[in-house]
C-alpha cells in the first residue's frame, strides 16, 4: 500500500516561531501537494511540486513556503506563523499520468498557533 | 473561482435508508471526477472516480455515482446506509489532467440508528 506520513499528529506553535510540517510518500510518486482543510471551507491548495525542486503555488500560498529536495520528501514551511494559520494541513502525493489521477493522502497535521 | 459545489453542509439519515450527496461542478471540458471520504481522524480516502465512458461508476464500500453532463453534477449514492458510513465526504475535480485537484466544501454525514 502507499504510504503518506506527515511526521507530526499534532502541533502546537507560538505565534511568530518558524515551524515545519513533513511529508515523506515510498511510492517514488512525481506529483506532492499541501492542502489546508477548515471547517466550512474544504480542503484548499497551498503548494504542490511536480519534481525535485520544483514548486508551484496553489490557491492559498501566502504566508507558506515549500522545500521538495528530495522525491520522497516535501515540507511545508510556515516561516512566522500567526493564528490563522491553525488549521488542520494534509499532504498528498499522485503518480504522474492521466490514468493514475488518484490522490493519495496522510492523515493530517493539525497545527495550533497561540 | 469555486470549481465543485456540494450544496449540503450536514446530512443526517437512518441506518439502512437511502443516500444521496450532492455534487456540481463547473467546467467548460469535461473534468476529472472524484469521490473522496474522510473518516474521523483520518486523511482522505478515494471512494470512486470517473474519467470517460460510462456514466455511472461504481466504488468502495457499496457506493456508486453518476455523471450527467446536462447538469454538471456527480451526485454519490448509496442504496442503504451503514453507521460506519458516517463521515465526510468530498467532491473532486482535476482539470486537465494537470494534477491539480479542486475540492468543495464537503458534506458530513451522521447516521443514527
Amino acid at each position: 500500500d502507499v504510504k503518506v506520513t506527515q511526521s507530526s499528529r499534532y502541533l502546537v506553535k507560538r505565534t511568530g516561531e518558524k515551524v515545519f510540517l513533513e511529508c515523506v510518500q515510498d511510492m517514488d510518486h512525481e506529483n506532492m501537494f499541501w492542502y489546508r482543510q477548515d471547517p466550512g471551507l474544504g480542503l484548499r491548495l497551498i503548494y504542490f511540486s511536480y519534481d525535485v525542486k520544483m514548486k508551484e503555488k496553489g490557491d492559498i500560498p501566502e504566508g507558506y513556503s515549500v522545500s521538495r529536495e528530495k522525491k520522497e520528501r516535501f515540507s511545508l514551511i510556515l516561516e512566522s506563523a500567526s493564528t490563522n494559520q491553525t488549521s488542520m494541513y494534509l499532504c498528498a502525493s499522485s503518480d504522474q499520468g492521466a490514468t493514475n489521477e488518484k490522490l493519495f493522502f496522510g492523515s493530517g497535521t493539525q497545527l495550533s498557533v497561540l | 473561482a469555486q470549481s465543485v459545489t456540494q450544496p449540503d453542509i450536514h446530512i443526517t439519515v437512518s441506518e439502512g435508508a437511502s443516500l444521496e450527496l450532492r455534487c456540481n461542478y463547473s467546467y467548460g471540458a469535461t473534468p476529472y471526477l472524484f469521490w473522496y471520504v474522510q473518516s474521523p481522524g483520518q486523511g482522505l480516502q478515494l471512494l470512486l472516480k470517473y474519467f470517460s465512458g460510462d456514466t455511472l461508476v461504481q466504488g468502495i464500500k457499496g457506493f456508486e455515482a453518476e455523471f450527467k453532463r446536462s447538469q454538471s453534477s456527480f451526485n454519490l449514492r448509496k442504496p442503504s446506509v451503514h453507521w460506519s458510513d458516517a463521515a465526510e465526504y468530498f467532491c473532486a475535480v482535476v482539470r486537465n489532467t494537470g494534477n491539480q485537484f479542486y475540492f468543495g466544501t464537503g458534506t458530513s454525514l451522521t447516521v443514527i440508528p
